[in-house]
């Protein structure tokens, strides 16, 4: 049983296309994130939501827009791909925020913008 | 900018070695937790240190919270091979977590 899942594992796309991934969590969590992996595996924070509501906004482009349908579910929709967009993104949840959980990460995403 | 900062970027230790990775902060971090990142898969949590001082074992892996809570370490003794992936250490800046840039690790057998 998986607990974050995310889809698709891979997305080989053009510039200017805009996609969607998706994420969902069994494990009954309030919490959840997208983070960025870059080329040099470093790891950072693009959004938070916690039961629904965005409480974390790094500073992201406008052209992803993270949605939240229910706490066991988020997505990030990417318009106008750039080849920067490559990357690995990953979701994860938590049970709460603030920071003090544990994180729970899916199996990430590899973008591939050309 | 980056406020954890994690040493060395890359571990090359040979089968049975010990190592260490570090991870600072210029400012004081309520906790700290370590992942571990096998090639090609996705973080897991391994620990998390919330105590000035504070020392935690699991098997091999020894990690520490500094006194003045604001660096870390992961000690692993008798290297394995299955030891093999990134280690990231993450702190809590701002009611985030705030990763370091991870130390590679790649075991010579």
């Amino acid at each position: 049983d998986t607990a974050v899942s995310q889809t698709p594992k891979y997305l080989v796309t053009q510039m200017g296309n805009d996609k969607s991934i998706k994420c969902e969590q069994n494990l009954g969590h309030d919490t959840m994130y997208w983070y960025k992996q870059d080329s040099k595996k470093f790891l950072k924070i693009m959004f938070s939501y916690n039961n629904k509501e965005l409480i974390i906004n790094e500073t992201v482009p406008n052209r992803f827009s993270p949605k939240s349908p229910d706490k066991a579910h988020l997505n990030l929709h990417i318009n106008s791909l750039e080849l920067g967009d490559s990357a690995v993104y990953f979701c994860a949840s938590s049970l709460a925020s603030g920071a003090t959980y544990e994180q729970y990460f899916g199996p990430g995403t590899r973008l591939t913008v050309t | 900018g980056q406020q954890v900062m994690q040493i060395p970027q890359y571990q090359h230790v040979q089968e049975g070695e010990d190592f260490t990775t570090y991870c600072n902060s210029s400012t004081t971090l309520s906790n700290i937790q370590w992942y571990k990142q096998r090639p090609g898969g996705h973080p897991v949590f391994l620990i998390q240190l919330v105590k000035s001082g504070e020392v935690k074992k699991q098997k091999r892996l020894t990690f520490q919270f500094g006194e003045a809570k604001k660096n870390s370490s992961l000690h692993i003794t008798a290297t394995q091979t299955t030891d093999v992936g990134t280690y990231f250490c993450a702190g809590r800046v701002d009611y985030k977590l705030s990763f370091g840039a991870g130390t590679t690790v790649t075991v010579r057998a």
